[in-house]
C-alpha cells in the first residue's frame, strides 16, 4: 500500500509548470516522500524524495507542507518528454520496500 | 553502467510450462527488487532482497512463484507451472542502501497462452 492519494490525469500545457498534487495524511514522521514516473512501457523512475524539507534537483521540486501531510512535485518547465504517469510513495526510513499506487496520469499538450 | 538488466524482453509461453525471468542489478546495489505490473492490478511489490538473502517475499502470488539470488550480480523469478493470468510486465529494480532511489530494468513481457 502506497498510503498516498493522487488525482488519476492531469493536464499541462508544454513550457508551463506541472504540479503534482499527493495526499499522505497518515504519514509517519519516519516516512519519506518519494515520486517516480512511468513513461509507457518502460520501467518506472526515480524523480525525488524527501522528509520535511523542499528539494530540488534537476529533474524536479518537491514540496512538503509543514504538518506533511501533503506534499507537490514541480516540473518547473514541462515538455512533451514529460507525459508519464507519475507516482507519491511514502517509505519509511530504514525500510527498503516501494509500494505504488495508482499515481497521476500527465499529460503535456502541445 | 549499463543500469539493470532484464532478460529476455519478451517471452511468450503455454500454460503448464516453467518460465525463468532474469535479472542483473547494478554492481553495488545490496538490494534488489521483483515487481510485476498489469492493467488491473498495477505495480505490486513481489520480493526483494538484500545482500542476496530474501527479506520479504510476503508479495508472491502462489507457490509457484519462487525467486533466487545466488550472488551479487544475478537473480532469477521463476514460475512454475505458468497458467494466462500469470501475463504481465515483470520489472527487477536495484538500489543502494535505503533513502536512495531505485533503478529499474526495462523489464519482461510476459505472455501465457
Amino acid at each position: 500500500d502506497a498510503k498516498t492519494t493522487q488525482p488519476p490525469s492531469m493536464d499541462c500545457a508544454e513550457g508551463r509548470a506541472a504540479n503534482l498534487p499527493c495526499n499522505h495524511s497518515t504519514i509517519s514522521g519516519n516516512e519519506y516522500v518519494y515520486w517516480y514516473r512511468q513513461i509507457h512501457s518502460q520501467g518506472p523512475q526515480y524523480i525525488i524524495h524527501g522528509l520535511k524539507n523542499n528539494e530540488t534537483n534537476e529533474m524536479a521540486s518537491l514540496i512538503i507542507t509543514e504538518d506533511r501531510k501533503s506534499s507537490t512535485l514541480i516540473l518547473p518547465h514541462a515538455t512533451l518528454r514529460d507525459t508519464a504517469v507519475y507516482y507519491c510513495s511514502l517509505v519509511g526510513a530504514g525500510a527498503n520496500n516501494l509500494f505504488f499506487g495508482t499515481g497521476t496520469r500527465l499529460t503535456v499538450i502541445p | 553502467d549499463a543500469g539493470v538488466i532484464q532478460s529476455p524482453r519478451h517471452e511468450v509461453t503455454e500454460m503448464g510450462q516453467e518460465v525463468t525471468l532474469r535479472c542483473k542489478p547494478i554492481s553495488g546495489h545490496d538490494y534488489l527488487f521483483w515487481y510485476r505490473q498489469t492493467m488491473m492490478r498495477g505495480l505490486e511489490l513481489l520480493i526483494y532482497f538484500n545482500n542476496n538473502v530474501p527479506i520479504d517475499d510476503s508479495g508472491m502470488p502462489e507457490d509457484r512463484f519462487s525467486a533466487k539470488m545466488p550472488n551479487a550480480s544475478f537473480s532469477t523469478l521463476k514460475i512454475q507451472p505458468s497458467e494466462p493470468r500469470d501475463s504481465a510486465v515483470y520489472f527487477c529494480a536495484s538500489s543502494l542502501k535505503t533513502a536512495y532511489g531505485y533503478t529499474f530494468g526495462s523489464g519482461t513481457r510476459l505472455t501465457v497462452v
